[in-house]
């Protein structure tokens, strides 16, 4: 089974500033793609950025990257400039290359950026 | 097209009745997925359909439930008897499955109140 896990219930950042959202997971799988989303406030949940664990390169979209370290099953997300846009509930996502492609989710990290 | 849409948005039920939700997804999109979300946790996943064919269910789809994709385009979920722990938020989110893991664009959700 594919568990994520993300330890940061809640965090804040000020505006402008840079913050790194961790998570990690578990699975035996070995070809497999990690996501973010982003679900603001009652808004729908929009993917920020997704990584294939068969790349070493880590993605990078605008002012979001990840720190992707296959071995140590970690797939943290680091927001640059933070905007008040920003505010929102980030899920990691785990998705096997296999079968259903269904997420396996996080329980969620809501971030606050403060003006 | 503008995304996936789900109706009704808000839905609020006595316990024993029954209830009907429908997601539509982007049109292009050959496979759809069913998500439940309880407060402080991240999305389950329930179910998902590749064209019509409904092609898993997690457990968590106890025979109360029912979904269905007639057509290979909208999709309904029923659910049966509504008990108070069915209360929850159910998303759909619809994606190109060509090959490996795509993007899975989601919904607004559908929140459920059970009394």
């Amino acid at each position: 089974a594919q568990t994520v896990t993300q330890s940061q219930p809640e965090m804040s950042v000020q505006e402008a500033e840079t913050v790194t959202l961790s998570c990690t997971y578990d699975t035996s799988e070995n070809n497999y793609y990690l996501f973010w989303y982003k679900q603001p406030p009652s808004r729908q949940m929009i993917l920020v950025i997704r990584q294939e664990a068969y790349k070493q390169q880590n993605a990078t979209e605008n002012r979001f990257s990840v720190n992707f370290q296959k071995a140590a099953k970690s797939f943290s997300l680091k927001i640059s400039d933070s905007q008040l846009g920003d505010t929102a509930m980030y899920f990691c996502a785990f998705m096997k290359h296999v079968a259903g492609n269904q997420f396996y989710f996080g329980t969620g990290t809501s971030l606050t950026v403060i003006p | 097209d503008t995304g996936v849409s789900q109706n009704p948005r808000h839905k609020i039920t006595k316990r024993g009745q029954n209830v009907t939700f429908r997601c539509d997804p982007i049109s292009e999109h050959n496979r759809l997925y069913w998500y439940r979300q309880t407060l402080g946790q991240g999305p389950e996943f329930l179910t998902y359909f590749q064209n019509e064919a409904q092609l898993e269910k997690s457990r968590l789809l106890s025979d109360r439930f029912s979904a269905e994709r007639p057509k290979g385009s909208f999709s309904t979920l029923e659910i049966q008897r509504t008990e108070q722990g069915d209360s929850a938020m159910y998303l759909c989110a619809s994606s190109l499955y060509l090959s490996g893991g795509g993007e899975q664009f989601f919904g607004p959700g559908t929140r459920l109140t059970v009394l």
